[in-house]
């Protein structure tokens, strides 16, 4: 258990569906992350929210769209999705005072498939 | 894309220590190496990091050379539960993408009983 956890763990969605992805930390940080795992290839980084502001979006489609409501909360709401947008979705979180913190904390991630 | 280097595999017994390499010739003064690891199907977790000096934990030992062109994470006694893909990851200790960490294939460890 690393403090984040994510929900559901497995989703299998339509192209036309809508659906979201949430993650919770426990951790009490400021900074929140998603990143995405296609079959092999590297982790990408998708958005960071800093303080509940998005600082970065790695020129992500807009069928993917987050939300941070809080510092403990992030969603990722999913419409319209592609085939190879099939992957697992992981979440993190951090504590980012005047220099980033050195350990990011990772969810157990959300095993998407799109049919 | 990622700054560093590392072999794509390697096995280790079980019981003997794990070596493995990372190359980060292009590293900056002020950027530290990571290390984070990604047993199958969880999520990554976080090693070790270190600027210049050896650092230890409970983990691992890091060893960065002292040109910081190339660092060696050790597991003394390396178990099963050690089989992973091995991340090792350059970074500022900075805000903004800068700071971001930035994954590459990593070294998949296979210890082998």
């Amino acid at each position: 258990e690393t403090g984040v956890t994510q929900t559901p763990r497995h989703l299998v969605m339509g192209m036309t569906n809508k659906k979201s992805l949430k993650c919770e930390q426990h951790l009490g940080h400021n900074a929140m992350y998603w990143y995405k795992q296609s079959a092999k290839k590297p982790l990408e980084l998708m958005f960071v929210y800093n303080f509940k502001e998005q600082t970065e979006n790695n020129s992500v489609p807009s069928r993917f769209s987050p939300e941070c409501p809080n510092s403990s909360h992030l969603f990722l709401h999913l419409h319209t999705l592609q085939p190879e947008d099939s992957a697992l979705y992981l979440c993190a979180s951090s504590q980012e005072d005047r220099v980033p913190s050195y350990e990011q904390y990772f969810g157990p991630g959300t095993r998407l498939t799109v049919t | 894309d990622a700054k560093t280097t590392q072999p794509p595999s390697m096995d280790c017994a079980e019981g003997r220590a794990a070596n493995l390499p990372c190359n980060h010739s292009t590293i900056s003064g002020n950027e530290y190496v990571y290390w984070y690891r990604q047993i199958h199907s969880q999520g990554p977790q976080y090693i070790i990091h270190g600027l210049k000096n050896n650092e230890t934990n409970e983990m691992a030992s890091l060893i960065i050379t002292e040109d910081r062109k190339s660092s060696t994470l050790i597991l003394p006694h390396a178990t099963l539960r050690d089989t992973a893909v091995y991340y090792c990851i350059v970074r500022g200790n900075y805000g903004g993408s800068q700071g971001n960490l930035i994954f590459g294939k990593g070294t998949k460890l296979s210890v082998k009983p």
